[in-house]
């Protein structure tokens, strides 16, 4: 089975620039999370879906961070302009509520903002 | 103070010994906890649930007591491959989100 996919998997840019990260869920899955990553720290979330609706977006710095999941599948996760704070893994994540609902999650996007 | 604290590391331990990760969690509410690891500049991978009456997967046993707010994991005969970063995870209701830790780094020299 394949596991959640997520693109590019590297992006360097410039601060002011925009940039956008795509995932791919496991299949069946309804359930999708962005996590940020900084250096030395654990995963934090940005939002969560379940399956369109975004049930928990109280982090996500909404300012700047923008997140769709049209269709309840892939999702994108856009930062428009990037700072240089903003240099971090992005991590994408999907589960089944309600069977195990462990979450997988994709290898990440390694983003540096220069 | 981070609701999810694990011992600092990185923890530099021979082949074949015993190691301890200890983490405390300051959410009464959470309901379930998990041990994940990841590899260098790799994704977190579930490693395993941790039960209140505690659990052990082959060289891994994982505890949980409640009342203390604090989460163990103990490696015993440890394997070069071993080594990685184990991420102590407390979540508040199932489906939501996973609060981590900081992580502990392990190292197993030959």
């Amino acid at each position: 089975e394949a596991g959640v996919v997520q693109s590019p998997r590297y992006k360097i840019i410039e601060k002011k620039q925009p940039v956008a990260f795509w995932c791919n869920p496991i299949s069946g899955h309804n359930t999708l999370y962005w996590y940020r990553q900084n250096l030395g720290q654990g995963p934090e979330l940005l939002i969560r879906y379940e399956n369109e609706e975004a049930v928990d977006d109280s982090q996500l710095p909404k300012d700047r961070f923008s997140a769709e999941r049209l269709k309840g599948v892939d999702s994108t996760l856009k930062i428009q302009p990037a700072e240089l704070g903003d240099s971090a893994v992005y991590l994408c994540a999907s589960s089944l509520v309600g069977l195990g609902e462990t979450q997988y999650f994709g290898p990440g996007t390694r983003l540096l903002v220069l | 103070r981070k609701e999810v604290e694990q011992d600092p590391g990185p923890f530099n331990v021979p082949e074949g010994a015993t190691v301890a990760f200890n983490c405390t969690y300051s959410n009464s509410a959470s309901q379930s906890f998990f041990w994940y690891r990841q590899d260098c500049r790799k994704e977190p991978k579930l490693l395993m649930s941790v039960y209140s009456s505690g659990n052990e997967d082959g060289r891994f046993t994982a505890q949980l007591n409640r009342a203390s707010q604090y989460i163990s994991l103990l490696i015993r005969d440890s394997k070069l491959s071993d080594s990685a970063t184990y991420l102590c995870v407390a979540q508040v209701n199932q489906g939501g989100k996973l609060i981590f830790g900081q992580g502990t780094e392990l190292s197993v020299k030959p």
